[in-house]
């Protein structure tokens, strides 16, 4: 079965350095990986996919299937990106649907 | 119209009580899902529906009951429901028929309180 890692369950850094969240995935095939963030109060919103390899609000991803992991990185924290952060995988047949990881909430302070 | 909507935002009801929480898009998207958030945890699945039809369950107890009036509209009918069913429960809708692979698009929630 495929399984989805976040190590870090909470994640401060200071406005204008840099993050990076982590997540590490298990599944036997070739997954889709995608990011979702959840500001507080919004709705859980797509951040962005490994398929379609765009930056969205400064942030990236990689797949490393090397490594079977697929961060999240941005240069330069804003305080704004303060929220909780899931990686989700999203395999074939019977693994289809999103398997989320347990989140990363990040605080950026000022 | 961009978006899934979901009434009621707020929900409190006894454990004897009969509710309904609905949810709409009207972008065409041929599946929809129900989840359930607990708080600072990932959504759960419950059920998928794909053209109208229910094409998964994961395991919920039947005091969730799910039905797909039109492929516009999801409910979930609730009834006879615990505490520990106190959560956020999401309404999402893909493009495609579910078939995984595919960006979700949620909706807020509706925060449901069992007393």
């Amino acid at each position: 079965a495929q399984r989805v890692t976040q190590p870090e369950k909470l994640l401060s850094v200071f406005k204008g350095a840099p993050v990076e969240l982590k997540c590490n995935y298990s599944y036997s095939g070739s997954p889709e990986l995608f990011w979702y963030v959840q500001y507080s109060r919004q709705r859980l919103q797509l951040l962005l996919r490994h398929i379609s390899r765009e930056s969205i609000k400064g942030f990236t991803a990689d797949l490393n299937k090397g490594e079977t992991s697929f961060h999240l990185k941005k240069p330069f924290a804003q305080e704004e990106d303060s929220a909780m952060y899931y990686c989700a995988l999203s395999g074939s047949g019977s693994a289809r649907q999103l398997t989320f990881g347990s989140g990363t909430q990040l605080t950026v302070l000022p | 119209d961009t978006e899934v909507t979901q009434t009621p935002k707020h929900l409190v009801m006894g454990m004897t009580n009969k509710k309904s929480l609905k949810c709409e898009q009207h972008m065409g998207h041929r599946a929809m899902y129900w989840y359930k958030q607990k708080a600072k945890k990932p959504p759960e699945l419950m059920f998928v529906y794909s053209y109208e039809k229910l094409s998964i369950n994961e395991s919920v107890p039947s005091r969730f009951s799910p039905e797909c009036p039109n492929s516009s509209l999801l409910n979930l009918h609730l009834h006879a429901l615990q505490p520990e069913d106190s959560a956020l429960y999401l309404c999402a809708s893909s493009p495609s028929g579910g078939q995984g692979r595919e960006k979700l698009l949620f909706g807020s929630g509706t925060q449901l309180s069992v007393l």
